[in-house]
């Protein structure tokens, strides 16, 4: 059973450019959040989608964009990168919970996509 | 909103000494909590978690942590280290329940731990 797979692994842009990632969640989960880690920090919340519908987002600007689709992989879109932007990004799945929450699930990561931008 | 505080950056102990990283929490709730384990250039892995029931959970690789509701910590243990437990550890909290609340993990800022042999 493959994990949560995430492509490119790494990528270089440079300043102004657009990026997309990507994330195909663990089979059978239907939740995926995105998390940015910059260097030397914990992850940080980006979004989450359910449905193909951003369900919570954090404190990142509307350059950050993403879309799940009917099989449950999704995208992160960054529009306009800045510097700042250099992180890792780690896309993490989740089962559903009963009733369709998944409070205690537990979230399970990919290996992230490094991306630098120059 | 909740935060995560974990005391300690840079955490160093020799090879079957005991292993203790400090995880403490804010929350206006007791919230889920958990540690996850990261390998250089991989991704996170859980090692433990606690949602509700018996304070003392045990998770892989021998690790343990308990919560201390009164002392709003989450530590995380081991009694005995072994070099491949060298590694960066974050602690990281979730609200309870469902909503829009269910989604977000708060992570702290990591602890790298380092074992001599």
């Amino acid at each position: 059973d493959a994990g949560v797979t995430q492509s490119p692994t790494h990528l270089i842009k440079t300043r102004g450019q657009q990026v997309t990632l990507r994330c195909s969640p663990k089979s059978g989960h239907d939740t995926v959040s995105w998390y940015q880690q910059a260097l030397g920090q914990g992850p940080q919340f980006i979004f989450q989608y359910y449905e193909e519908e951003e369900r919570q987002r954090g404190n990142f600007p509307d350059r950050f964009s993403g879309h799940q689709f009917p099989n449950y992989s999704s995208e992160l879109n960054v529009n306009a990168l800045l510097l700042g932007d250099s992180a890792l990004y780690l896309c993490a799945s989740t089962l559903p919970g009963l009733a369709g929450t998944s409070a205690g699930n537990e979230q399970f990561f990919g290996p992230g996509t490094r991306l630098t931008v120059l | 909103a909740q935060s995560v505080t974990q005391l300690g950056s840079h955490v160093s102990v020799s090879e079957g000494a005991l292993v203790l990283l400090r995880c403490n929490y804010s929350s206006s709730v007791p919230p889920y909590l958990f540690w996850y384990v990261q390998y250089p250039n991989q991704g996170l892995q859980l090692l433990l978690k606690y949602t509700t029931g018996a304070t003392l959970v045990k998770g892989i690789n021998g690790f343990e942590a308990e919560f201390k509701k009164s002392e709003t910590s989450f530590h995380l243990t081991k009694p005995s280290a072994h070099m491949s437990d060298a590694a960066e550890y974050f602690c990281a909290v979730r609200r309870p329940g469902g909503g829009t609340s269910y989604g977000k993990l708060t992570f702290g800022q990591g602890t790298i731990l380092t074992v001599h042999p």
